[in-house]
């Protein structure tokens, strides 16, 4: 079992619809992450936990909501996206904010139409 | 403003034909760089954690060094498996929080 899980690994969603990405860490870590990487593009970090608190929201649009409800397990509820929100997520957990190295998920990829 | 750069954004090499990727930073107190490789499609794989000006790391052809201004990832005669992209990226430490920041990533394609 990898230590990063995310599910699903695509999804297609419409304009109006609601879903949610899940990802959960094996790893005992403290810290989990959010990252968006679109085409050609820096990945780019959304949202960060650390012990569960939001530590971090990289001015990122209200129709993506995080959720952290333990340190092993962090959500992304998705709801009226946009077509240009179509993109790899990516979900990673390390040890302690941002001073170890993270692991990554093998990421969402998401089309939105 | 602390920033990383990687440079070239792609980088074609014959297979054997030995070559290094380069990651610039500015940051306002270094607390390590972390290297990753990423395949298309998926999430990036943990390579290498660099702390101190001078540090090495060896993962089978590939070697990644650092200095003060900038990050080297050396690839010695380089296998069609190796064609990946290869991201750095630097924590950035603040007060309540933290973040790590990548740099754009070089796109390696290595030919048989």
């Amino acid at each position: 079992e990898t230590g990063v899980t995310q599910t699903p690994r695509h999804l297609v969603m419409g304009m109006t619809n609601k879903k949610s990405l899940k990802c959960e860490q094996h790893l005992g870590h403290n810290a989990m992450y959010w990252y968006k990487q679109s085409a050609k593009k820096p990945l780019e970090l959304m949202f960060v936990y650390n012990f569960k608190e939001q530590t971090e929201n990289n001015s990122v649009p209200s129709r993506f909501s995080p959720e952290c409800p333990n340190s092993s397990h962090l959500f992304l509820h998705l709801h009226t996206l946009q077509p240009e929100d179509s993109a790899l997520y990516l979900c990673a957990s390390s040890q302690d904010l941002a001073d170890t190295e993270a692991f990554f998920g093998q990421g969402t990829r998401l089309t939105v139409v | 403003e602390d920033q990383v750069t990687q440079s070239p954004e792609a980088l074609r090499l014959q297979e054997g034909e030995s070559s290094s990727l380069n990651c610039s930073y500015t940051v306002s107190g270094l607390r390590g760089l972390f290297w990753y490789r990423q395949d298309p499609g998926k999430g990036p794989e943990f390579l290498f954690t660099l702390y101190s000006a001078g540090e090495e790391k060896e993962k089978e052809r590939l070697k990644a060094t650092l200095t003060k201004k900038e990050s080297f990832l050396h690839i010695t005669a380089p296998k069609p498996e190796d064609s990946a992209t290869y991201l750095c990226a630097l924590p950035m430490i603040y007060n309540q929080g933290g973040k790590l920041i990548f740099g754009q990533g070089t796109e390696l394609s290595v030919k048989p």
